[in-house]
């Protein structure tokens, strides 16, 4: 199975939005609403951020936001930070009853 | 509240098999939830391999189906992972997870450290 499509790069200034897309297909993204993001510093295991598309774990900034449309997840980043710069990943559950992972993007804060 | 530790070696030689467990220390694996194994070669992204449910239901990525076994011992309070026939594409950083919530495994919100396996002669 081939992993989501996100974008290499992101940027954004301090206080902006950002905006990282995850591309699937009617497979997995389309076909559920068990997409999750994760955020990975460097040499760090990864942070759960999303679930379910758009629900955040305790203690997740309430800047971190969730959406879909049809095979397209997207996560937003409102009030860009320092500490947000890392890579984020989506997940989504599969047809397979697997799971499958992203691409990966880098966030870089300018 | 609950941690995650991998264990096993971090050199394996071509063709033969990683073993890799994880020691869950402030819960019962017996309990409930699934615990998962997501990997990541140097560089590159994140590669769910598989995951158990306490009861001991395997579900496994489908490319690596036929190479992977998961197992449960909750004796130990451990699980672990077992990949045969290695080549160096399985190179990477084995994560060890338990799921967000007991009722699924659709993601991951506790992790172990992860652990570096090389596979090289």
């Amino acid at each position: 199975q081939s992993a989501l499509t996100q974008p290499a790069s992101v940027s954004g200034s301090p206080g902006q939005s950002i905006t990282i897309s995850c591309t699937g297909t009617s497979s997995d993204i389309g076909g559920y609403n068990y997409i999750s993001w994760y955020q990975q510093h460097p040499g760090k295991a990864p942070k759960l951020m999303i679930y379910d598309v758009s629900d955040r774990p305790s203690g997740v900034s309430n800047r971190f936001s969730g959406s879909k449309s049809g095979n397209t997840a997207s996560l937003t980043i409102s009030g860009l930070q320092a500490e947000d710069e890392a890579d984020y990943y989506c997940s989504s559950y599969t047809s397979s009853n697997s799971l499958v992972f992203g691409t990966g993007t880098k966030v870089t804060v300018l | 509240q609950v941690q995650l530790q991998e264990s096993g070696p971090g050199l394996v030689k071509p063709s033969e098999t990683l073993s890799l467990t994880c020691t869950v220390s402030g819960y019962s694996i017996s309990s409930g939830y699934y615990w998962g194994w997501i990997r990541q070669p140097p560089g590159k992204g994140l590669e769910w391999i598989g995951s158990i449910y306490h009861s001991g239901s395997t579900y496994y990525n489908p490319p690596l189906k036929s190479r992977v076994t998961i197992s449960v011992d909750t004796s130990k309070n451990q699980f672990s992972l077992k990949l045969k026939s290695v080549n160096a594409a399985d190179t990477a950083v084995y994560f060890c997870a338990r799921s967000s919530r007991a009722a699924d495994g659709n993601c991951f919100q506790q992790w172990g450290q992860g652990t570096l396996v090389t596979v090289s002669s």
